[in-house]
């Protein structure tokens, strides 16, 4: 079936603009997250998703992020007047989330590469 | 607070060689969960274990293997007969087991290189 899905791959933008990445998850995946990967670092966590809820925003690193998702599917994580140390990988992943048995699996986008100049 | 360290940033062995990747965790709760994942040079993070605080059976499948020590919280990962098609950067990772979604927090990564 198929995988998680991140667009654009790639985005490249002017210090100061906004951006919008979209996720789509696996059909039927409840949870959704969002992780920051900067040149050569770990993965870090911004937001993630139950449902349209966002249970933990505790990541993200300031009020010039946001994110939303609807209909319990499709998520965009929205960045205002960018500056140039946003540049990073904007992982999604999603998992099932059933209910019980510890945290699920998460299985992880391709990923959008942003360079902000 | 919880923790993943890895301290080898960089291995690289010759083909064929075994390699053991460390992992050492810190946690406070006593239901937790243990991740690795593999990152190719394509970038894509692929799953590989995923297990929980109360199994603490060592598993193999094929050619990697997983060792898990909570007496020294260690989740420390074997590659036998490494092969040049194992070359990636490595990320062991932790997440509270007290809920069905929870974030996970990740080790710095080890990056593996395999020479011919």
């Amino acid at each position: 079936g198929a995988g998680v899905s991140q667009s654009p791959s790639n985005k490249v933008t002017e210090k100061g603009k906004d951006v919008e990445l979209r996720c789509d998850p696996i059909s039927g995946h409840t949870a959704l997250y969002w992780y920051r990967q900067s040149l050569g670092q770990g993965l870090e966590f911004l937001i993630y998703f139950q449902g349209n809820s966002a249970p933990d925003k505790s990541g993200l690193p300031s009020d010039r992020f946001s994110a939303e998702r609807t209909g319990g599917s499709v998520s965009t994580l929205t960045i205002q007047r960018t500056q140039q140390e946003d540049s990073a990988v904007y992982l999604c992943a999603s998992s099932p989330a059933l209910a019980g048995g510890g945290p699920d699996t998460q299985y992880f986008g391709p990923g959008t590469r942003l360079t902000v100049l | 607070a919880q923790k993943v360290t890895q301290a080898q940033t960089e291995i690289s062995v010759v083909e064929k060689e075994d390699v053991t990747l460390d992992c050492v965790y810190e946690t406070r709760d006593t239901t937790y969960y243990l991740f690795w994942y593999k990152q190719p040079p394509s970038g894509e993070l692929v799953f590989l274990i995923r297990r929980n605080s109360f199994d603490e059976q060592n598993e193999i499948s094929g050619r990697y293997s997983w060792n898990f020590q909570k007496s020294t919280s260690s989740f420390n990962f074997t590659i036998t007969a490494s092969q040049v098609v194992d070359s990636a950067v490595y990320f062991c990772a932790l997440a509270r087991g007290y809920s069905s979604a929870s974030k996970i927090i990740f080790g710095s990564g080890t990056r593996l290189s395999i020479r011919p």
